[in-house]
């Protein structure tokens, strides 16, 4: 079964708006993490922002901030004031932390983002 | 700012050939993964290394598959007889640790290998 779900294949955005790129994850485990990362047309994976499970604010770096709905098992992420570098392959990823648990992040199919001028 | 290497960067090889993918993790990290993506779809597990030897491993990573870390320092992802099917951006990362609470367990990537097989 899919841990992660990322429904927005493709999205676009005006350069200087913002744009949320959704993301539901799926456990049972009560002791998680949540990450997003960014894959450039370049191939390399670039850390964005983490979240844990029992974290009780968002977790923000930047232009980047994560909104984090627990009870419905999402973690979107939020780009603030796009830039044309924004443009790039979005993905997020859970690794689950209790025992018998994996720790070993598992991703998403990812959201393709575009940045307009 | 201490960085994951991999060599090559592109490697071309004909079906059924040996591959060695390189890695050089960050020096104070103690765990190991291999991920691979083929073109336009997810980043897929393959395996993690820990303490000298495999922690986990998904279905993908079969026995054509190897990882050892010769040196201390290098890691490497072997493929015995690849396959057309192999053909993928393979991905090495190294994190500090995957204790919760004391680390995020956030891995660092390297630029990635991108294998063709023909």
């Amino acid at each position: 079964a899919q841990k992660i779900t990322q429904t927005q294949p493709g999205m676009f955005v005006q350069e200087k708006e913002a744009v949320t790129l959704d993301c539901t994850y799926d456990t049972s485990d009560p002791s998680y993490g949540l990450f997003w990362y960014k894959q450039p047309s370049s191939g390399e994976m670039i850390f964005l922002i983490y979240q844990g499970s029992y974290d009780q604010q968002n977790a923000t770096e930047g232009r980047y901030s994560l909104n984090f709905q627990k009870a419905r098992k999402s973690a979107n992420l939020v780009i603030s004031a796009s830039q044309l570098g924004d443009s790039a392959m979005y993905f997020c990823a859970m690794r689950e932390g209790s025992t018998g648990g994996s720790y070993i992040p598992t991703f998403g199919r990812g959201t393709s983002l575009i940045v307009h001028p | 700012e201490p960085e994951v290497t991999q060599t090559p960067s592109h490697q071309v090889t004909q079906m059924g050939q040996e591959v060695i993918l390189r890695c050089v993790p960050i020096s104070n990290h103690l765990y190991f993964y291999w991920y691979r993506q083929i073109l336009g779809q997810k980043v897929e597990f393959l395996v993690s290394f820990y303490n000298n030897e495999i922690s986990e491993k998904s279905e993908i990573f079969d026995d054509q598959f190897s990882v050892e870390r010769p040196d201390g320092s290098n890691f490497t992802l072997k493929i015995r007889s690849t396959k057309l099917e192999d053909s993928a951006m393979y991905f090495c990362a190294s994190s500090k640790g995957q204790d919760y609470g004391r680390d995020t367990g956030e891995l660092f990537f390297g630029e990635g290998s991108r294998l063709t097989v023909l």
